[in-house]
């Protein structure tokens, strides 16, 4: 167990809908990444935030948007999905912005139809 | 940006056999890290490197940071069936606080 909570695990949902992922960090953590992971594209960088603001930024797409609370869990809110948005999305927290070591939550498996 | 390749894709192997699978990229990494993502996991921390040249096992698995720092390998000896999983590699760049960037994964296969 990574310490990190991602919810839900699973979820099935319609074109142009609008979904809200969930990660809570490990206790001290102040820093969480967002990653996708498609078949055929690997592990995609989405964003990053540390202690409350916004620290980097990816190949996030302008439907997605996060934010990161002031008791440090964090959303990921995709919108206006799309058939190619179905992928798993993993949440990783990490004690400091610049720390190499991320430790990953189990993911979301988002399917859309 | 930055980009690494990361091969073989996939591997088919027999219990016992040693595995080995490496990473390039066209930048210098200042960190290399090896993940095993099992099946409906997250990535797994395997080894982190930092040095050029550094060489570092944990258990039947070795990594080496190569010495021109753009490429990393990863050993796995005497494969077991629990090793079957994802194997990612990730690089983290000379600017200071730069995000990691990741391999595309090697696909691990142990037949019992």
């Amino acid at each position: 167990d990574s310490g990190v909570t991602q919810t839900p695990k699973h979820l099935i949902t319609a074109t142009g809908q609008r979904v809200t992922l969930r990660c809570s960090p490990r206790s001290g953590d102040l820093s969480v990444y967002w990653y996708q992971q498609s078949l055929d594209q690997g592990l995609q960088f989405l964003i990053q935030y540390y202690n409350g603001e916004e620290r980097a930024k990816g190949n996030i797409l302008e439907r997605f948007s996060a934010q990161q609370f002031p008791d440090l869990h964090s959303e990921l809110n995709l919108s206006s999905l799309e058939l190619g948005d179905s992928a798993l999305y993993f949440c990783a927290s990490s004690r400091d912005p610049t720390n190499e070591k991320l430790f990953f939550g189990s993911g979301t498996q988002l399917s859309v139809l | 940006g930055q980009q690494l390749n990361q091969s073989p894709q996939s591997m088919f192997i027999q219990e016992g056999e040693d595995v080995s699978m490496n990473c390039t990229s066209s930048s210098i990494f200042n960190t290399w890290l090896w993940y095993k993502q099992d099946p409906g996991e997250g990535p797994v921390l395997l080894i982190a490197l930092y040095k050029a040249g550094e060489l570092t096992s944990n258990g039947r698995l070795t990594a080496q940071f190569g010495i021109t720092r753009k490429d990393s390998f990863l050993n796995i000896s005497a494969s077991i069936p629990s090793d079957v999983g994802i194997y990612f590699c990730a690089g983290q760049g000379e600017t200071s606080g730069s995000r990691l960037t990741f391999g595309e994964g090697t696909q691990l296969t142990v037949n019992p």
